[in-house]
């Protein structure tokens, strides 16, 4: 059982918009900033936003993040199949001492 | 570039013991906070230990306290880690990942090294 909640799946078709859920509490995402990984098939975890809303770097702008109290939220649009990958919230938990990540959701495009 | 590369992994028995590296390169090590976080076979990501830059500041998962040591070789541009007393429920691919922290104390980890897979198995 994750600290942090994410639906395990979600799916929509290319070209369609996809939102991910992450949710937890004011020991975690209310008072922390919340960080987004993409961790394609096989492949070692890539961060994809950080600071709630910031993208490093080579990360399209079809990827976006947003924190709203003890809830945080990936959003992808313009679907591609290269976007077929789990994808991961994390933040620091004040109350645990300790980073906690979501459980994960896999994205399918359809 | 930033590069992160994990070694040490392998296939060892319950009770028994494994030490992890991770050698750094493409930045200034001892500028940076640095983490361990596994993921076992089909699940998702747990943070396992992290180490300040200075290897002043260590904290574990309680599910591996007083069991795993988290250490740093900042002259040899290196993060280790000892695992002992070694459970079944340990097998995992181990990642280390630099922890970046911003101005304002926000942090993320970025990047991550490619992984070393740990089985524990009689």
């Amino acid at each position: 059982q994750s600290v942090l909640t994410q639906p395990p799946s979600v799916s929509a078709a290319p070209g369609q918009k996809v939102t991910i859920s992450c949710s937890g509490t004011n020991f975690n995402i209310d008072n922390n900033d919340i960080s987004w990984y993409q961790q394609l098939p096989g492949t070692a975890p890539k961060l994809l936003i950080y600071d709630n809303n910031k993208r490093p770097s080579g990360i399209p702008d079809r990827f976006s993040g947003s924190k709203s109290g003890t809830s945080a939220t990936l959003g992808i649009t313009g679907l591609q199949t290269g976007d077929e990958a789990g994808y991961y919230c994390g933040t620091w938990d004040s109350s645990l001492g300790a980073w906690v990540f979501g459980g994960g959701t896999k994205l399918t495009v359809l | 570039q930033v590069q992160l590369v994990e070694s040490g992994g392998g296939v060892v028995q319950p009770g028994k013991s494994l030490r992890l590296s991770c050698a750094a390169s493409g930045f200034t090590f001892s500028n940076f906070g640095m983490d361990w976080v596994r993921q076992a076979p089909g699940k998702g990501l747990e943070w396992v230990a992290g180490m300040s830059y200075d290897g002043s500041y260590k904290y574990y998962a309680d599910s591996v306290k007083g069991r795993f040591t988290v250490s740093r070789d900042n002259s040899k541009n290196t993060l280790y880690l000892q695992m002992n007393s070694l459970r079944g429920e340990d097998t995992a691919v181990f990642y280390c990942a630099r922890h970046v922290i911003g101005a304002t104390g926000e942090s993320w980890f970025d990047p991550w090294g490619q992984g070393t897979l740990v089985t524990v198995s009689s």
